[in-house]
């Protein structure tokens, strides 16, 4: 069965404090694997696509990585400002068609 | 570039009444536009995949007559909460497909039943 397993599921980190957020999937066919950030009360905002292992996307303290098992969001030198929750999905075929499988995501709080 | 509006961003509507979600891609054609729902504290549950111009595919234990979804053109598709419950209150978020699989989402509804 097609499965996403983000990790941890909440994290307080000290600003400057650099850490990683992890996704763990198993899925056949996978097509992509995404980040987002959702905030409190909003839809998600699109962060990074990687296709395949060993590719890595970077935007602004925010590096994403992808192995054939998992996928790694690092946060350098955090600001309270990137506080959010943060969301991993696989797109795989089911039925037919791509859906997205979501993991629960992890709550980030950056602490000034 | 790739925004998706959706309208009301607040509802407040009474137990037995309908209530129409809109979702539309501003600036790109969506072909397929996607309903989640989300509770408190969790993560986005797939409702249904909408396609332009047929049919909505509505994903295991959504009640197709209660949630109608129609997606009459390639930057509009609404969804339609027939009968409300307050069990039905939830955040109600839409996305469309980008060029490169991503999906755009909209800000969300957020639907309280009283």
């Amino acid at each position: 069965e097609d499965q996403v397993t983000q990790s941890p599921e909440a994290l307080r980190l000290q600003e400057g404090e650099s850490s990683s957020l992890n996704c763990s999937y198993t899925v056949s066919g996978l097509r992509g694997l995404f980040w987002y950030r959702q905030d409190p009360g909003k839809g998600p905002e699109f962060l990074f696509t990687l296709y395949s292992a060993g590719e890595e996307k970077e935007k602004e303290r925010l590096k994403a990585t992808l192995t054939k098992k998992e996928s790694f969001l690092h946060i350098t030198a955090p600001k309270p400002e990137d506080s959010a929750t943060y969301l991993c999905a696989v797109q795989a075929p089911t039925s037919g068609t791509y859906k997205y499988i979501f993991g629960t995501g992890t709550r980030l709080k950056v602490l000034a | 570039g790739a925004v998706v509006s959706q309208h009301p961003s607040r509802v407040i509507c009474k137990s037995g009444t309908s209530v129409k979600i809109e979702c539309r891609s501003l600036d790109f054609q969506a072909t397929t536009m996607f309903w989640y729902r989300q509770f408190p504290k969790q993560s986005l549950m797939l409702m249904a995949t909408s396609n332009e111009g047929s049919k909505a595919t509505y994903e295991q234990g959504v009640e197709k007559d209660k949630f109608l979804i129609n997606h009459a053109s390639l930057t509009l598709s609404t969804l339609t909460v027939t009968s409300a419950h307050p069990e039905d209150s939830s955040f109600y978020i839409c996305s469309a497909n980008g060029a490169s699989y991503e999906q755009y989402f909209g800000p969300g509804t957020r639907l309280t039943v009283t």
